[in-house]
């Protein structure tokens, strides 16, 4: 059972196109991270959200946490081939701090 | 930068062999995470340890994995005997805990099990 579903799974969209990656649970989160994979390393943390309603932003990334504190949004304006990577969305539940992931968007820019 | 270290970067192994992955978190980080990525199950929660005392193994199966924190400085996880379907890339990640800050991972150990 996934606790943490993420939307698209795969994305290959053009240079300079703007996109937004979804992460929706059931469950609520005392905080939500996301993280960007590259082959052969493991994730690094882009950003963590902990208030629900908040938005952070990271050059041309937009992140949102949901009101509920169940879901989030990231999106990409502009989008580059740098940009190419896993992108994976990972929830903290509250109390117990055990840090679940979902499958991830796997995301292609193309020149 | 303070980086979590994982040895070995590799590891090929024969069916029923014993296998020792190793993780020096980064100094001063109280939280390590085990993860297990494969194509078809993504990142698995293993098992995670708060001040060197294990919280939640649930996600290992118990049979032939164990996850250990024998001092501040290393957490290993060991698979005994090992199996095919245990081939993967292995995560550690260590953080400083609390629901403000993430988390670092290490590169992985890839384990072939052949």
């Amino acid at each position: 059972t996934q606790l943490l579903e993420q939307s698209p799974q795969f994305l290959s969209i053009q240079e300079g196109e703007n996109l937004t990656v979804y992460c929706n649970s059931s469950s609520v989160f005392s905080s939500l991270q996301w993280y960007r994979q590259e082959p052969g390393e493991g994730p690094v943390l882009l950003v963590t959200v902990v208030t629900g309603g908040e938005v952070k932003k990271l050059k041309r990334l937009t992140f949102q946490f949901g009101d509920a504190r169940k879901d989030s949004s990231l999106h990409i304006t502009a989008a580059q081939p740098g940009d190419t990577g896993l992108y994976l969305c990972a929830g903290l539940y509250q109390g117990a701090q055990k840090l679940v992931f979902g499958q991830g968007t796997r995301l292609t820019i193309n020149p | 930068d303070a980086r979590v270290t994982q040895t070995p970067r590799d590891k090929v192994t024969e069916m029923g062999q014993e296998v020792t992955m190793r993780c020096q978190p980064i100094l001063g980080h109280n939280t390590v995470f085990w993860y297990r990525q494969t194509m078809m199950q993504g990142l698995e929660l293993l098992a995670y340890f708060r001040n060197r005392a294990p919280l939640d193994d649930s996600g290992m199966p118990k049979d032939r994995f164990s996850a250990e924190m024998p001092d501040a400085t290393l957490a290993t996880l060991k698979i005994q005997p090992s199996e095919p379907r245990d081939s993967a890339v292995y995560f550690c990640a260590s953080g400083p805990g609390g629901h403000r800050f993430g988390y670092t991972f290490g590169s992985g150990t890839r384990l072939t099990v052949v």
